[in-house]
């Protein structure tokens, strides 16, 4: 089975901290995406990135900036963390090809900016 | 540009009961529709999916139909058990991404 995992169940930081969040895949996937969980807005697409050192910005970019530096991680970076940032953040990948095709979810990083 | 509407929540429905989740999408040209779950205290996983009009996509006792001439992909169980109680999300594929909805929590109860 496919295995996202996400470096942190739970996290706390204060405004204006730099906070990195960490997603490994294991399945040799090229595309991962992050998106993050608000009640009442769904999900919401970050970034993405579709190969090593590639990167696009989904809907919501600001505030938020990506690395991919290897193939199985992509990693989420806040420059200054606000509290509007406060939210579950969640990994996903998927394989080649159709890149509309099933997505794997990590479990999600609460994260919480007092 | 593509969006998914899906029914607002939380919907709370008795144990065996018919359960039905409605959802549209806007969007040029065919793209492919799935139903994500999310179990309390986990990431998201498909549930099923479809690729063109008139697919249906079943898994796990639910189902939904691709229908292109009214633009929906309704959820649909014919009897729930308290285990579905999850958020549900509609999604479509399209240009390289996903799009979800806002979500369905439901809640069944014993």
């Amino acid at each position: 089975d496919v295995k996202v995992t996400q470096s942190s169940r739970y996290l706390v930081k204060r405004t204006g901290e730099k906070v990195f969040l960490e997603c490994v895949q294991d399945m040799d996937h090229e595309n991962m995406f992050w998106y993050r969980q608000d009640p009442g807005l769904g999900l919401r697409l970050i970034y993405f990135s579709y190969d090593v050192k590639m990167k696009e910005k989904g809907d919501i970019p600001e505030g938020y900036s990506v690395s991919r530096e290897k193939k199985e991680r992509f990693s989420l970076i806040l420059e200054s963390a606000s509290t509007n940032q406060t939210s579950m953040y969640l990994c996903a990948s998927s394989g080649t090809g159709d890149r509309n095709e099933k997505l794997f979810f990590g479990s999600g990083t609460q994260l919480s900016v007092l | 540009g593509d969006s998914v509407t899906q029914m607002e929540g939380p919907v709370t429905l008795s144990e065996e009961a018919f359960l039905t989740i409605n959802c549209t999408y806007t969007a040029t040209g065919y793209p492919s529709l799935f139903w994500y779950v999310q179990y309390p205290g986990e990431g998201l996983q498909l549930l099923l999916k479809a690729t063109k009009a008139d697919d249906k996509g079943s898994n796990k006792g639910f189902e939904a139909t691709y229908r292109k001439e009214t633009t929906s992909f309704h959820l649909e169980k014919g009897s729930v058990q308290v285990s579905d109680s999850a958020v549900y999300f509609c999604a479509l594929g399209r240009d390289d991404k996903i799009i979800f909805g806002k979500g369905t929590r439901l809640h069944i109860l014993p």
